[in-house]
């Protein structure tokens, strides 16, 4: 079946412009998490659903960033006034309501703001 | 709160040799425990991941973990490397209670296969 998938793969902006990075999970996860990996560094948490409210919100950077979820399906994260330290690959994963059960990794979004 | 931590940011072994990862975890009740494999310029990969039961588990491509609870570590391990276990480790473990869907990850460990 089919996986995560995220859109678009690469993104090139200039500083101050806003983007919006598109996750699709796998059909029927309910749970559904962004990410941040800077070069060579870890992965950050950003934000996580469940269906279409967000409980923890405590990894987004800052108030330029902003999430959302429709339909327990889609999901969109924005950065409004993008800045050179935003660049970075933004990982979307979606697993079902067992936390037992492990998370489903899209290929990832890399943004390069310049 | 829950943490994880990965010894080490780069290990190089050489191939055919012990590939040892580290990992511990902090948590007040016992968690699930996953690692994850990054290949370059890709997402990430469930190898293995621990739930309940058998402590040692088995994972894909030869990996395996084992879950120590005396020691609060879950270290990934393969007997003999591979060029193609070239890649990033993530270990990361999520609450293991109801309604605990959070997961934490290390910040990972590169693993360098020498020929």
């Amino acid at each position: 079946g089919a996986g995560v998938s995220q859109s678009p793969s690469n993104k090139v902006t200039e500083k101050g412009k806003d983007v919006e990075l598109r996750c699709d999970p796998i059909s029927g996860h309910t749970a559904l998490y962004w990410y941040r990996q800077r070069l060579g560094q870890g992965l950050e948490f950003l934000i996580y659903f469940q269906g279409n409210s967000a409980p923890d919100k405590s990894g987004l950077p800052s108030d330029r960033f902003s999430a959302e979820r429709t339909g327990e399906s889609v999901s969109t994260l924005t950065i409004q006034r993008t800045q050179q330290e935003d660049s970075a690959v933004y990982l979307c994963a979606s697993s079902t309501d067992q936390s037992r059960n492990e998370q489903f990794f899209g290929p990832g979004t890399r943004l390069t703001v310049l | 709160a829950q943490s994880v931590t990965q010894l080490g940011s780069h290990v190089s072994v050489s191939e055919g040799a012990l590939v040892l990862l580290r990992c511990n975890y902090s948590s007040s009740v016992p968690p699930y425990l996953f690692w994850y494999v990054q290949y370059p310029n890709q997402g990430l990969q469930l190898l293995l991941k621990y739930t309940t039961g058998a402590t040692l588990v088995k994972g894909i491509n030869g990996f395996e973990a084992e879950f120590k609870k005396s020691e609060t570590s879950f270290h990934l391990t393969k007997p003999s490397a591979h060029m193609s276990d070239a890649a990033e480790y993530f270990c990361a473990v999520n609450g293991g209670t109801s309604g605990t869907y959070k997961y934490i990850f290390g910040t990972g460990t590169r693993l360098k296969v020498l020929a």
